[in-house]
């Protein structure tokens, strides 16, 4: 099915630990996102793209990398993790003039 | 800073009534509007897409307008089902691409 997929779907990190987080989408989709999801605080952009290549800060950009190397695959790096990156997050692409589609998520627990 | 603010945070109704969720936005220069659905534990699901230059859209049971000139939305669901409950979210696309999320309206219909 066409889509977003988000690898992986839990993971459990000690803190200073790294991770990457992958993003995948088959829709030839232009731009990509990245959101976190925290308790009474809404959706929040952490870094996106606009294009293969190009990469740019978000709201919470602190703490997080991002690579776009192809056009599919958007990645979110965690070079030292911290508790307060306890979050569910978010892949999301779209086309210029369309929606966003969302992956299903990724739950991270720093401990 | 576009805020975007949902109301109610919470509702309950009886299937079969008819629900009315409100979106509102202090910056009126967005490029679209979407509504999500997003269930407990799972991703966002796109419901609807309205152009700026557009004044609603309909799929379904559900109806959402948008009067951009008084930073308004609202999503009708006609005919509520149990199957409804979940969290509906109100986004607006700046010039950007970047989605602003209101908190949430979390439904629950009982059967």
């Amino acid at each position: 099915n066409a889509g977003v997929t988000q690898t992986p779907k839990f993971r459990v990190l000690k803190t200073g630990q790294s991770m990457t987080l992958l993003c995948a989408q088959d829709m030839n989709h232009e731009y990509m996102y990245w959101y976190r999801q925290d308790p009474g605080m809404g959706l929040r952009l952490i870094h996106y793209s606009v294009g293969e290549g190009t990469t740019a800060k978000g709201e919470v950009p602190d703490g997080y990398n991002v690579s776009r190397l192809k056009k599919q695959n958007f990645l979110l790096g965690l070079e030292s993790a911290a508790p307060s990156q306890t979050s569910v997050y978010f892949c999301a692409s779209r086309l210029l003039t369309d929606g966003y589609t969302f992956g299903s998520g990724t739950r991270l627990t720093v401990v | 800073k576009q805020e975007v603010t949902q109301i109610p945070a919470a509702l309950s109704v009886p299937e079969g009534e008819n629900l009315v969720l409100n979106c509102s936005f202090t910056d009126s220069a967005i490029y679209n509007l979407q509504w999500f659905r997003q269930d407990p534990g799972k991703g966002l699901t796109s419901l609807l897409l309205i152009q700026s230059s557009q004044r609603e859209q309909t799929s379904g049971r559900l109806n959402a307008s948008l009067d951009k000139s008084s930073g308004r939305s609202t999503l009708y669901i006609a005919a509520s089902q149990p199957g409804d409950s979940a969290t509906y979210l109100c986004a607006v696309t700046d010039s950007w691409g970047k989605l602003q999320f209101g908190a949430g309206t979390q439904v629950v219909v009982t059967p």
